[in-house]
């Protein structure tokens, strides 16, 4: 079982339409993170929420924090072909060194 | 420079095979990690090294052997594996002292024939 469960696992829309992905658990969490990797590239750290209810944007990207820490979404807004890749939530655990715990993954492709 | 280099970007051997994984950082990070990633799928933690010492072996078969020479060095040695460990292997870095904000390379994509 997922500690971090993602849905939809796959998405495919057109070039300028609106998604929004969700990343759920039953635990609550100090903080969680949202990485993209591209294809044949490694994950890149998008943004790290940390305060129940947070929102935080990034260009065309909105990222959400649950009132509860329990779970997160990013919704795309007029989504672009660069938007492709793999979005990941994870919790980047309590200390400075320690084992990220991924989420089980949303594969994004945006036809042109 | 937040670059985390990895090298080779592609290994092919065959089951009898010794190699070895490559990964270098050169913004004074401590933490340096390995995660293995199948297709499809999120990565998965290895090993962790912090202040170059191994701290975390996520139960990693012996056939996977790391080493950290140095704070900006981190190798993977292979030897005697199985194509069911083809896959893409990441290299990643972090400060170590205050959050866990992880570095990824682009990675070693790995076939074993």
């Amino acid at each position: 079982t997922q500690l971090l469960e993602q849905s939809p696992q796959f998405l495919s829309i057109q070039e300028g339409e609106n998604l929004t992905v969700y990343c759920n658990s039953s635990s609550v969490f100090s903080s969680l993170q949202w990485y993209r990797q591209e294809p044949g590239e490694g994950p890149v750290l998008l943004v790290t929420v940390v305060t129940g209810g947070e929102v935080k944007k990034l260009k065309r990207l909105t990222f959400q924090f649950g009132d509860a820490r329990k779970d997160s979404s990013l919704h795309i807004t007029a989504a672009q072909p660069g938007d492709t890749g793999l979005y990941l939530c994870a919790f980047p655990g309590y200390s400075s060194a320690s084992k990220i715990i991924f989420g089980s993954g949303t594969r994004l492709s945006i036809r042109p | 420079d937040t670059e985390v280099t990895q090298t080779p970007k592609h290994l092919v051997m065959g089951m009898t095979n010794k190699k070895s994984l490559k990964c270098e950082q050169h913004m004074g990070h401590r933490a340096m990690y390995w995660y293995k990633q199948k297709a499809k799928k999120p990565p998965e933690l290895m090993f962790v090294y912090s202040y170059e010492k191994l701290s975390i072996n996520e139960s990693v078969p012996s056939r996977f052997s790391p080493e950290c020479p140095n704070s900006s060095l981190l190798n993977l040695h292979l030897h005697a594996l199985q194509p069911e460990d083809s896959a893409l292997y990441l290299c990643a870095s972090s400060q170590g002292t205050i959050s866990n904000i992880q570095y990824f390379g682009a990675g070693t994509r790995l076939s074993v024939l």
